[in-house]
């Protein structure tokens, strides 16, 4: 089956500086990559996602890039904000009425 | 549209006894999902159904575990018996399965403790 790493578990970053998480997927049929955000106590809410016919999206702060050669795909946020601090999760998902496969997060802290 | 509805919000039990969460998707979703939520094991994926059929039930723990789809408006999750063990955080999630890849949409959870 699918096998999503995730890298870093942790980063810190300051306010208006950029912040990239990178994953890594295994299935090569995988499709389908959207990133989660979860704020402490809350449910992961989408925030942005991606299909393999593209290699990049963009959505005001956060953008994602998609490498199928590689198996690998990033989250990029520019100019954090206090905000943007939770934790993060890539998927990957080989198709429609497929299972997705979470990464095992990465803490993001936004420091004043 | 209310989103993907869980109960209850929080569930505290004692060890053997038996728990039942429950889940509503969102209407028009066919695709529900199961999911556990620990600090050490992050999100697992413990079931999910097409069209109210369990499709891979591979993630689910043991036999203690065991859900339900009788329609394509309601799931249950229940443990039986329930150990220390199975405390986490428990998120029902939904999606549609026609077309393309489309998001899946969380339940704001069930947060589970086993004393």
């Amino acid at each position: 089956g699918e096998n999503v790493e995730q890298h870093p578990s942790t980063l810190s970053v300051q306010e208006g500086d950029s912040a990239v998480i990178k994953c890594t997927y295994s299935d090569s049929a995988s499709n389908y990559f959207p990133w989660y955000k979860q704020e402490l106590g809350k449910r992961p809410q989408l925030i942005i996602d991606i299909r393999s016919n593209v290699g990049e999206k963009k959505d005001q702060r956060i953008a994602v890039t998609l490498n199928k050669t590689a198996k690998h795909f990033s989250l990029h946020i520019t100019e954090t904000q206090p905000e943007d601090s939770a934790v993060y999760f890539c998927a990957a998902s080989p198709g429609t009425a497929s299972k997705l496969t979470f990464g095992t997060g990465t803490r993001l802290q936004v420091t004043l | 549209d209310a989103g993907v509805i869980q109960s209850p919000r929080h569930e505290v039990t004692e060890m053997g006894q038996e728990v039942t969460l429950r889940c509503k998707p969102i209407s028009g979703h066919n695709s529900l999902f199961w999911y556990r939520q620990t600090m050490m094991r992050g999100l697992e994926l413990l079931i999910y159904f097409n069209n109210n059929v369990p499709i891979d039930d591979s993630g689910m723990p043991e036999d203690r575990f065991s859900a339900k789809m009788p329609n394509a408006s309601f799931s249950t999750l229940k443990i039986q018996p329930s150990e220390p063990r199975d405390s986490a955080v428990y998120f029902c999630a939904s999606r549609p399965t026609q077309g393309l890849n489309s998001p899946l949409h969380f339940g704001n959870g069930t947060r589970l403790t086993v004393t």
